[in-house]
């Protein structure tokens, strides 16, 4: 079975903190993503990557960043965290030219910037 | 631009019964991969089934199955026999044909009821 772990299943940080949120995946996938989830909103897409040190944003990936320096780590970074960053992240993974599949997920970390 | 709409927040069945949550979606491409996933209480999103739009055959996995009509970008999901576990959020998903955009729909909050 597939594994993407997250670093964290519960973070407080306070406003203006850097916060890194780490996705690690166990399959060897090229595709890995970064989402938001909010109440009525579903999961929006922050950033995903193709490979290594390759990356794209997504549809919100303003106050955000991210890192992808080994295959199998997918980093998420608030730069200086905010309130309405508070919020459940969900990080997935997916093998490249395989879109029948989906993709895979882990079991999310909620953040909560004071 | 791709969207993906679930316009029922939530819904609610009786045990052994069965249900279907309506997805509706909008995108320009010809092939696209359609996905329903469930994400129970413990936070952990899994797929449940998916639909390649070029195959005009309804996806079917035990109890779950789905009513995907192409023209009308429709692709409801239903679930006979109903249990308690399958108490859970329910997104609808689109996947563009060159598979780095995946799109949720904003959810469907189920719960079976004893």
């Amino acid at each position: 079975d597939v594994k993407v772990t997250q670093s964290s299943r519960y973070l407080v940080k306070r406003t203006g903190e850097k916060v890194f949120l780490e996705c690690v995946q166990d399959m060897d996938h090229e595709n890995m993503f970064w989402y938001r989830q909010d109440p009525g909103l579903g999961l929006r897409l922050i950033y995903f990557s193709y490979d290594v040190k390759m990356k794209e944003k997504g549809d919100i990936p303003e106050g955000y960043s991210v890192s992808r320096e080994k295959k199998e780590r997918f980093s998420l970074i608030l730069e200086s965290a905010s309130t309405n960053q508070t919020s459940m992240y969900l990080c997935a993974s997916r093998a490249a030219g395989t879109g029948e599949i989906g993709q895979y997920f882990g079991p999310g970390t909620r953040l909560t910037v004071t | 631009a791709q969207t993906v709409t679930q316009s029922q927040p939530e819904m609610s069945v009786q045990e052994a019964e069965t249900v279907t949550l309506s997805c509706t979606y909008d995108t320009s491409e010809s092939n696209y991969y359609l996905f329903w996933y469930k994400q129970p209480p413990s936070r952990q999103m899994i797929l449940v089934i998916r639909q390649e739009a070029y195959k005009q055959q309804n996806a079917t996995e035990n109890r779950f199955s789905v009513n995907f009509q192409k023209a009308a970008k429709s692709f409801s999901l239903k679930i006979s026999d109903s249990q308690l576990g399958d108490t859970a959020m329910y997104f609808c998903a689109l996947l563009n044909n060159a598979g780095n955009m995946l799109t949720f729909g904003g959810g469907t909050r189920l719960m079976v009821k004893p």
